[in-house]
């Protein structure tokens, strides 16, 4: 079965800081996907990736830093948190196939005070 | 701008009643619609999902149907269960799914 798991679960961060989540996925997938997800807005794509090495921009990349080393782990990071960056934020994999999914992890719940 | 909307934000239906959620999107391109359900505490998992070549889709209990004149789709579950009280997202993409617009998410809650 699909599995993507992300750490940490939750995590305070003070304003400034720097903050790295991370994503593994053990589905051998190629695309993996970072989202955040605030009520009213439902799920933004922030920075996705096609495989290891690369990383694109999503709808809203500004003040995010994508990394893909492997084919299994994803990271977002940001450099210098902010409080409008309080959010619920999912990691998801995906591959092609006549009925695409994406398989999303648990979250990791971010407050930056 | 929200390119996929979704509606309404949040519904209360009765056990063993019909509940529709719809969407509604501005990209022509998009031709690929799934919808998403999520439990609270939980990331979101695909519930059904349809093509633009197909006007209707059909699952269990669930069914999708797209209008690609109105660009337009919806969700109907029948007969609901209180086990299907969760957070419903429409989403589209004009690839075949690798890059998906979610819309921003209608919250069910099935009565007993």
């Amino acid at each position: 079965e699909a599995a993507v798991t992300q750490s940490p679960r939750n995590k305070v961060a003070v304003t400034g800081g720097k903050v790295t989540l991370s994503c593994n996925q053990t589905n051998n997938h190629n695309n993996m996907y970072w989202y955040r997800q605030d009520t009213g807005h439902g799920l933004r794509l922030i920075h996705y990736s096609y495989g290891a090495g690369s990383t694109e921009k999503g709808d809203i990349p500004d003040g995010y830093k994508a990394s893909r080393p492997s084919q299994e782990n994803f990271s977002l990071i940001l450099e210098l948190a902010t409080p409008s960056q309080t959010s619920v934020y999912f990691c998801a994999s995906g591959d092609w196939g006549p009925s695409y999914e994406q398989y999303f992890g648990p979250g990791t719940r971010l407050t930056v005070l | 701008q929200q390119q996929v909307r979704q509606s309404p934000q949040s519904l209360t239906v009765w056990e063993g009643g019909t509940t529709v959620l719809t969407c509604s999107y501005e990209d022509s391109t998009f031709n690929y619609f799934p919808w998403y359900q999520q439990f609270p505490g939980e990331g979101p998992a695909l519930l059904i999902s349809i093509l633009s070549v197909s006007d209707k889709k059909e699952d269990g209990r669930f069914t999708t149907f797209f209008n690609k004149r109105e660009k337009k789709l919806s969700l109907h579950i029948i007969d609901s269960q209180p086990g299907d009280s969760a957070t419903y997202f429409c989403a589209a993409s004009g690839n075949a799914g690798a890059k998906l617009t979610f819309g921003g998410g209608t919250r069910l809650t099935v009565r007993p």
